[in-house]
């Protein structure tokens, strides 16, 4: 079965931490992998998009890697803010299954 | 650029009742995709479509959910008749072909929260 799992499902840290976001698959062979926000009661904002051929994607405060071989993904958030609250996704397009899998998320508070 | 389009955004009705949703996706995206996001999950993709055709929909339940996309830009997704499970987030997005790559990033819409009591 081709599945995404993030962990831990919620994290709760201090206003100006840096902090890391897990998500791993289990299949290697995958076309890109995306990153999501979600804010309550809305949809899928992305964040950043990684083709297979690429190591990381960088935007602003977030970098996103992408380590095929191990069959995971992190999402790194500089100097946190009480605006980066919200449910973080990743998603990867898995050859096996032909189509964008998500994870359950990470629910992230910041804590002023 | 305009965003994905979802209306309406909220919908509560009475199980055995039949709803619909509208979508229409960013202008020249080719590739339209459903999703269906149930409370603490991420979202699961319920039918694809490629300009007017169906991509994928081996997770619809088509003995009750229906979709199309008859010109090949706006979709609507119908539940009929609705069962208490349905309750969730409907998600559509869109994507379009860049560079010949048809492993686009996609882009979400609002959503419409189904409540079916």
């Amino acid at each position: 079965k081709q599945e995404v799992t993030q962990i831990p499902a919620a994290l709760s840290v201090p206003e100006g931490e840096n902090l890391v976001l897990n998500c791993s698959f289990t299949d290697s062979a995958i076309y890109n992998l995306q990153w999501f926000r979600q804010d309550p009661g809305k949809g899928l904002t992305s964040l950043l998009l990684i083709q297979s051929s690429q190591r990381e994607q960088t935007s602003g405060r977030l970098n996103a890697s992408l380590d095929k071989s191990s069959g995971r993904s992190t999402l790194y958030i500089a100097a946190s803010q009480p605006g980066d609250s919200a449910t973080y996704l990743c998603a990867a397009y898995l050859q096996g299954a032909q189509k964008l899998v998500f994870g359950q998320g990470t629910r992230l508070t910041i804590n002023p | 650029e305009a965003g994905v389009a979802q209306s309406p955004r909220y919908k509560i009705i009475e199980k055995r009742q039949s709803v619909a949703f509208w979508c229409n996706p960013i202008s020249g995206h080719a590739t339209l995709y459903w999703y269906q996001q149930i409370l603490g999950q991420g979202p699961k993709l319920l039918i694809q479509f490629q300009n007017n055709g169906v991509v994928d929909d081996s997770q619809l339940p088509k003995d009750r959910f229906s979709a199309e996309r008859l010109k090949g830009v706006d979709s609507t997704l119908k539940i009929q008749p609705a069962k208490l499970e349905d309750s969730a987030v409907y998600l559509c997005a869109s994507s379009g072909l860049r560079g010949g790559s048809s492993y686009n990033e996609q882009f979400f819409g609002p959503g419409t929260r189904l409540t079916v009591l």
